[in-house]
């Protein structure tokens, strides 16, 4: 049963510090997005790959987060500095495009920054 | 650009009573449409998907989904809900084409609570 997998499934920090979330697309999946969770906001994209290539990444405050694959196999989602307004839950789906257009998601990373 | 809306952000019905949740989207090009459900503390999971073939889709769980493109719609539907159908509910649309093939648009969500 395949299943996008991400790592930590929770995490709490300290305002300032780095956070790193992890997302293993389902193997042969060629198109990963990240999504950010709130109550306040709903679900918002923040950016997608398509085959490891970034396609875009308009919905991510540029100045503190990343978002990178560095293989088929990984890909990062990275906030720099953290601040407490960034506490949400982050999701990771992959698909196959264009053979399928269903996303898969993962169980989420539950962050947050005190 | 192609918006989802879902007309009502909470819903609730009684046990063994019909589930209605409602879903427009905005595009004049019908779009691939979807259904997700998203259990507390969990990430979304596909019920169904309508990909142009037919109009009346079957999903998981017992959900149905009828596509009508007379209005714009795409409303998500379970003849006796079951207390375990409490969750919430995303409507989602993929317009298919371009280098956005792939990316869905999302509605807010609509929170389902099943009384016993």
């Amino acid at each position: 049963d395949a299943r996008v997998t991400q790592t930590p499934r929770h995490k709490v920090t300290e305002m300032g510090q780095e956070v790193t979330m992890r997302c293993q697309p389902i193997l042969g999946h060629n198109t990963v997005f990240w999504y950010r969770q709130t109550m306040m906001q709903g679900l918002e994209l923040l950016a997608y790959f398509r085959n490891r290539a970034p396609l875009d990444d308009s919905g991510m405050p540029k100045d503190r987060f990343s978002a990178e694959m560095p293989d088929a196999t990984l890909a990062t989602l990275k906030i720099q500095p953290s601040e407490p307004r960034d506490s949400a839950v982050y999701f990771c789906a992959s698909g196959l495009v264009p053979q399928g257009h269903t996303q898969y998601f993962g169980p989420g990373t539950r962050l947050t920054v005190l | 650009a192609q918006s989802v809306t879902q007309l009502g952000s909470h819903v609730s019905v009684s046990e063994g009573a019909l589930v209605l949740l409602r879903c427009n989207y905005s595009s004049s090009v019908p779009p691939y449409l979807f259904w997700y459900v998203q259990y507390p503390n969990q990430g979304l999971q596909l019920l169904l998907k309508y990909t142009s073939a037919a109009t009346l889709v079957k999903g998981i769980n017992g959900f149905e989904a009828e596509f009508k493109k007379s209005e714009t719609s795409f409303h998500l539907t379970k003849p006796s809900a079951h207390m375990s159908d409490a969750a919430e509910y995303f409507c989602a649309a993929d317009n298919a084409g371009g280098t956005s093939y792939g990316k869905l648009t999302f509605g807010q969500g609509t929170i389902l609570t099943v009384h016993p």
